[in-house]
């Protein structure tokens, strides 16, 4: 079964610091998503990826946040300087048109 | 705008008993999809069930069972004799289109006792 790969699984940074957020999602996919879920909350869109530009992006995915599709096989979501709020599950996700919606096993970061 | 409730914020159980999950949803979209996902402890979300907006007829898989009523907008999830591998948070999940975003209710947290 194909599946979508996040790393790291979990980071640690300092305020102020920027990250980057890697995933690999399924290889004939191609619209692809991130989604954020702070602790014991609900999980929530971020932004969503088609043709390598943005097609969709919420409110929370201010200009902290970029993302980027740099070679073809990664995804990656690009945190600029972190804040004590940013500490979360991040999910990468990816589609194919009608078919199942994959989620990654997520990254969790945690900002000190 | 799309919009999940989820109104049972935590279900407690004994273990063979069962369980239902209730889903609540709003979109002004003729076309949507519906989806329940399951995340365990370890954090993943777990895919569970994907059930079209033409699609009415109710689908059971295993233990699981789904209850999808387009006149009342609910899509509800049983658990029919209920495990303590299934205590998970339970997430009911709306899209408009085949390939939009998911929108996300706040979760059921269900803790199945032995």
């Amino acid at each position: 079964e194909p599946e979508v790969t996040q790393t790291p699984s979990h980071q640690v940074t300092q305020m102020g610091q920027e990250v980057i957020l890697r995933c690999v999602p399924i290889s004939n996919h191609l619209y692809f998503y991130w989604y954020r879920q702070i602790l014991g909350q609900k999980v929530e869109f971020l932004v969503s990826f088609y043709n390598n530009e943005i097609s969709e992006k919420s409110e929370i995915f201010d200009d902290q946040f970029s993302v980027e599709r740099p070679d073809g096989s990664n995804f990656t979501l690009k945190i600029r300087s972190t804040k004590l709020e940013d500490s979360a599950m991040y999910f990468c996700a990816s589609s194919q048109e009608d078919y199942g919606y994959t989620f990654g096993s997520g990254t969790r970061l945690t900002v000190v | 705008a799309q919009k999940v409730t989820q109104a049972q914020t935590e279900i407690s159980v004994v273990e063979k008993e069962d369980v239902t999950l209730d889903c609540v949803y709003e979109t002004r979209d003729t076309t949507y999809y519906l989806f329940w996902y399951k995340q365990p402890p370890s954090g993943e979300l777990v895919f569970l069930i994907r059930r079209n907006s033409f699609d009415e007829q109710n689908e059971i898989s295993g233990r699981y069972s789904w209850n999808f009523q387009k006149s009342t907008s609910s899509f509800n999830f049983t658990i029919t004799a209920s495990q303590v591998v299934d205590s998970a948070v339970y997430f009911c999940a709306l899209r408009p289109t085949s390939y939009g975003k998911l929108t996300f209710g706040q979760g059921t947290i269900l803790t199945v006792h032995p």
